[in-house]
């Protein structure tokens, strides 16, 4: 079945230093999705990207979608202590709505 | 609703006991997930519905989880005879019938602790 596989696990960064998270798939997604999840939260929806090669910005935050369309990445610019939480990403296969989630980078902003 | 809501928020129970956890999902969205999230951990797909049926029930750890959505709105999880494995956040979310576009909004969840 399909796998998604995200590094780092964990990260530590001072406030203010970049901060990027990878996404691989095993096979070829349709669209990859990000979430974040702020400690003792739930998932929310940050962004969904559909086309080869795209990128979008969110303030600070700029998603990749690769060629290939089977990894993604997410960086944030600056960071702040309100960037504290997890990000998953969650890639989906062909017509399929089922998403398949990542293990999710648990970001922690030293102040 | 504004959003997904859960039922109960949090529930303790004692091993072997059967337990029942509730999603009402935003009024209009056809389709409908449960996932679990063990402590520190990502989510864990358990099963699909789409309106009132569930094309991928892959998910579901063994035949002692049981789910519904009989009119295609509400959910309801039923974990019976429950074990301390069981202990985790039950996440559900939704998601409306769009081309493209199939975020999913999740609800709060229900933190089940078996004792």
């Amino acid at each position: 079945g399909q796998q998604v596989m995200q590094i780092p696990q964990y990260q530590h960064v001072q406030e203010g230093e970049d901060f990027t998270t990878y996404c691989n798939s095993s096979t070829t997604l349709s669209n990859i999705q990000w979430y974040k999840q702020r400690p003792g939260g739930h998932p929310v929806f940050l962004i969904q990207l559909v086309k080869s090669g795209e990128v979008k910005k969110q303030k600070r935050l700029t998603f990749q979608f690769g060629e290939a369309k089977k990894n993604s990445s997410l960086h944030i610019t600056a960071t702040q202590t309100t960037d504290v939480g997890t990000y998953f990403c969650a890639g989906a296969s062909g017509s399929a709505r089922q998403l398949t989630f990542g293990s999710g980078t648990q970001l922690t902003v030293l102040p | 609703g504004a959003g997904v809501s859960q039922s109960p928020s949090n529930k303790v129970t004692e091993k072997g006991k059967d337990v029942e956890l509730r999603c009402d999902p935003i009024s209009g969205h056809t389709a409908l997930y449960w996932y679990r999230q063990s402590l520190g951990q990502g989510l864990e797909f358990l099963i699909y519905f789409q309106g009132n049926s569930a094309p991928d029930k892959s998910g579901l750890p063994s035949d002692r989880f049981f789910a519904e959505r009989p009119e295609g709105s509400v959910s309801t999880l039923t974990i019976q005879r429950t074990q301390q494995e069981d202990s985790a956040v039950y996440l559900c979310a939704s998601s409306s019938r769009g081309t493209q576009s199939y975020e999913q909004y999740f609800g709060p969840g229900t933190r089940l602790t078996v004792t």
